[in-house]
């Protein structure tokens, strides 16, 4: 199937780094979720940003929309151990019938 | 809120023989989403109810898998006749009616094909 790409695949951070994730698309995209997972788990839903939005806040995170460029990206301040996870961003594509399509993720590890 | 709950965690089965997973949902979560997980991979959906009746499946679903989920409140997937590309997290989520409304996901069931 389709999938989003996330860049970097893997990102290892010190405690208290920021970290930068990134997801685009070869469709076009409108709203787009991210999710975390911890290893074993399942997915937690983390945000949600709509396509009129180009920027949103949640606690530490902050997210951002380029529908233009297909993309959007999760930045993480002041990273904590207890944020290794991989992080998954989702979207419906245009012509994938209704449903979610997530991206292949990234693994974060941040050491303490 | 007592979460998404899957069963059986992990199963492990020969080739060529059927399974079946369980998923119930959040009591009042109307929509019902399979997925399904290989290592270092996001989430591939296989299908989705809204109560009992399945509304969407993925052109990818072979016809040796099957889901249902009869009065609209747990879910079944059953896999026929296994094979080694089977072999992968299966993952159930729950939701309130509504596309971008967030999904729950339990912690999956853990599938190993001999």
């Amino acid at each position: 199937s389709q999938q989003g790409e996330e860049d970097p695949q893997a990102l290892s951070i010190q405690e208290g780094e920021n970290a930068t994730m990134n997801c685009s698309y070869k469709t076009s995209i409108n709203n787009l979720q991210w999710y975390r997972q911890n290893s074993g788990r399942g997915l937690v839903h983390l945000i949600l940003i709509r396509s009129n939005e180009r920027e949103k806040h949640s606690g530490r995170l902050r997210v951002t929309l380029d529908t233009s460029k297909k993309s959007s990206s999760l930045l993480i301040t002041a990273s904590r151990a207890a944020d290794t996870a991989s992080y998954f961003c989702a979207t419906k594509m245009n012509n994938a019938g209704n449903m979610l399509t997530f991206g292949g993720g990234t693994r974060l590890m941040v050491k303490p | 809120d007592t979460g998404v709950s899957q069963n059986p965690r992990h199963k492990i089965t020969k080739r060529g023989q059927n399974v079946t997973f369980r998923c119930d949902p959040i009591s009042e979560h109307n929509r019902l989403y399979w997925y399904r997980q290989t290592l270092g991979q996001g989430p591939e959906f296989l299908t989705y109810f809204q109560n009992e009746a399945q509304l969407e499946k993925s052109r990818l679903l072979s016809d040796r898998f099957s889901a249902e989920r009869p009065k609209g409140s747990f879910s079944t997937l059953e896999i026929q006749r296994t094979e080694q590309g089977d072999s992968a997290m299966y993952l159930c989520a729950s939701s309130l009616q509504g596309f971008w409304e967030p999904q729950h996901f339990g912690d999956g069931t853990r599938l190993s094909i001999l």
